[in-house]
């Protein structure tokens, strides 16, 4: 079955600078990765998305990429703010359409 | 923002008791899953369903079992819970639970096993 790998478990970064999050996965089949956000006590909702037929994708000051060959992707937040803390979960989609998720990763954003 | 929706929010119950968590969605969506989601805030999925295919994660035990009255509906059926059952319930959807389609997830339930 698929394993994702996510690091760093927390981040902590200065209001403004980067954070990268990373992810590995397992199974060659999976071709769908969306990250996900939960802040404290709510629901994961999506941020962010890639298909395997792309390498990157930006939306604002959030941006992920894939590497098929290596089997990992990433998560980019740039000018970060305040209100980007929270937990971030990386996902691949197996070929069974099951979504498995990362372990989290805890960004927390410094004023 | 009640496109997903569960009740209840909070559930506090003894060991070996059996309890639902009902799940909703408006969204006229064909599948429904159930996540959980540990002290250490690995989400897990434990089913996935919709009007065809009932597909279960082999490390979920029987004591859980989904039932579903209609494909707007997917509850979550616990027996003789256990202190390990203690967790956050996530439900969730998908359009038709095809390749790269968005799952919204419900707010979640509690679950304390006392």
């Amino acid at each position: 079955g698929e394993n994702v790998e996510q690091h760093p478990s927390t981040l902590s970064v200065q209001e403004g600078d980067s954070a990268v999050i990373k992810c590995t996965y397992s199974d060659s089949a999976s071709n769908y990765f969306p990250w996900y956000k939960q802040e404290l006590g709510k629901r994961p909702q999506l941020i962010i998305d890639i298909r395997s037929n792309v390498g990157e994708k930006k939306d604002q000051r959030i941006a992920v990429t894939l590497n098929k060959t290596a089997k990992h992707f990433s998560l980019h937040i740039t000018e970060t703010q305040p209100e980007d803390s929270a937990v971030y979960f990386c996902a691949a989609l197996t070929g069974a359409n099951n979504l498995f998720f990362g372990t989290g990763t805890r960004l927390t954003v410094i004023p | 923002d009640t496109a997903v929706s569960q009740t209840p929010k909070y559930l506090v119950t003894q060991m070996g008791n059996d309890k639902s968590i009902k799940c909703e969605q408006n969204l006229g969506h064909d599948t429904m899953y159930w996540y959980k989601q540990d002290s250490k805030k690995f989400l897990k999925i434990m089913f996935s369903y919709n009007n065809k295919e009932l597909i279960i994660n082999e490390t979920v035990p029987n004591r859980f079992s989904p039932k579903s009255p209609d494909k707007a509906h997917l509850n979550l059926h616990i027996n003789s819970l256990e202190l390990g059952d203690s967790a956050v319930y996530f439900c969730a959807s998908s359009l038709r639970g095809g390749r790269w389609e968005t799952q919204y997830f419900g707010p979640g339930t509690r679950l304390l096993v006392l």
